[in-house]
This record gives structure tokens, C-alpha cells and sequence, in this order.
């Protein structure tokens, strides 16, 4: 167990609409990160945040937007979803944030139908 | 785009092979590490090298860093079944941001 908490772990919906995946961090972790997994993409970095900011941006759609909370959880909203969007989602977090070692928590698959 | 490239895509080797796994990547890192995936799940944190390391140690695993070839690889020794899943190697640059390539499945045949 990472100590890195994704709910929910299985998530289907239609083309159009929008869902929010959340995670909690490690606790004691202040950086969240999110990834997208898919077949053809392989492992894509969104974005992360550190203590409450974004820090880095990556392959991040406009339809997607991320926030961390005060508490340090964070989610990830998928907005006007397209068939194309159906993948797995990962978070992880960090103690800090200088690429060093990530846990990841277990993934949302996502199917948009 | 990926940073690092793993080879071979696709492994397949008996129980008590030893197994190497390859990585090449394109610019100035800070740090590489290796990640392991079973199917479908969260990848698990094998091993990290600094770019001021060459090789380091970790159980059955070795890893090495060739700096000026932009290279690593990740050699599994004595190798299991349970050692079955995707390997995939990661590189942090001074931008925050991990980047990972996609991953060399290793097959485990009892």
C-alpha cells in the first residue's frame, strides 16, 4: 500500500460529460502529481501541484483543470469528455518537489462510452 | 513527449534468467529511476540514481548510468515469476517534472 488514496477507482460515463477524480497524498506529501495512462500515449504527465500551487504543467487539455486543497487533497476534473479521454488516471505524490522518488496510488480507469 | 525510451519493448525470459532492461533518453538529467507495474496497477518506486552515480544496488536489482551515452539500464538478477510487469525507467529534470517512457514488459516463465 502507497498511502496514496484515488477514488474512484472505476468511472463510466458518456461523451459530453464531466467527472472529478479525487486523491489523497501520503501523508506529510506536499506535492501531487497527475498522469494519464493509455495504450497508444504510454504514461503522460498532466500536472502537479506543491503545497496548495501549480508547479509544473504537462499534456494537460484545456477540457481538464486540477486543484490542491488546504488539506492537501487534490482533484482532477475532466470536463466535455470525448471517447478519447478513456484511460487510466493516476496520482502520486512527493515528500517535496524535485523529481525525486513518487508513490502512486492505484488509478481511476475511466471509460467515456 | 517521452523523455527516456525503454528497450527492448517486450521481454521473455525463464525463471532464474538474469533480465536487463534498457534506457535512453535525450536531455540533461538530475536524476533516473525505475519504476515496476503489474497490470493495471499504481507503479511501485524500484531504484533512484543520481547523475553524479554510475551504478547502484538495491537487493536483486542493479542499475547503471552512463552519462555521456544518455543511457541505463536495469539488470534483474535470479529472476522470479512475481517479477512479472511492465519496467519503466523515468527522468527528472531541473523543471519539476518526472517524465516516463513506455515501458519494457518483462515475461517471467515459471
Amino acid at each position: 500500500d502507497s498511502g496514496v488514496t484515488q477514488t474512484p477507482k472505476h468511472l463510466i460515463t458518456a461523451t459530453g460529460q464531466r467527472v472529478t477524480l479525487r486523491c489523497s497524498p501520503r501523508s506529510g506529501d506536499l506535492s501531487v502529481y497527475w498522469y494519464q495512462q493509455s495504450l497508444d500515449q504510454g504514461l503522460q504527465f498532466l500536472i502537479q501541484y506543491y503545497n496548495g500551487e501549480e508547479r509544473a504543467k504537462g499534456n494537460i487539455l484545456e477540457r481538464f483543470s486540477a486543484q490542491q486543497f488546504p488539506d492537501l487533497h487534490s482533484e482532477l476534473n475532466l470536463s466535455s469528455l470525448e471517447l478519447g479521454d478513456s484511460a487510466l488516471y493516476f496520482c502520486a505524490s512527493s515528500e517535496y518537489t524535485a523529481g525525486e522518488k513518487l508513490f502512486f496510488g492505484s488509478g481511476t480507469q475511466l471509460s467515456v462510452l | 513527449s517521452q523523455q527516456g525510451e525503454e528497450d527492448p519493448q517486450a521481454l521473455s525470459i525463464q525463471e532464474g534468467e538474469n533480465a536487463t532492461m534498457n534506457c535512453s533518453y535525450k536531455t540533461s538529467i538530475n536524476n533516473l529511476q525505475w519504476y515496476r507495474q503489474n497490470s493495471g496497477r499504481g507503479l511501485v518506486h524500484l531504484i533512484l540514481i543520481r547523475s553524479n552515480e554510475r551504478e547502484k544496488h538495491s537487493g536483486r536489482l542493479r542499475v547503471t548510468l552512463d552519462t555521456s551515452k544518455k543511457s541505463s539500464s536495469l539488470l534483474i538478477t535470479a529472476s522470479r515469476a512475481a517479477d512479472t510487469a511492465s519496467y519503466f525507467c523515468a527522468t527528472a529534470g531541473s523543471n519539476y517534472k518526472l517524465t516516463f517512457g513506455k515501458g519494457t514488459l518483462l515475461t517471467v516463465n515459471p
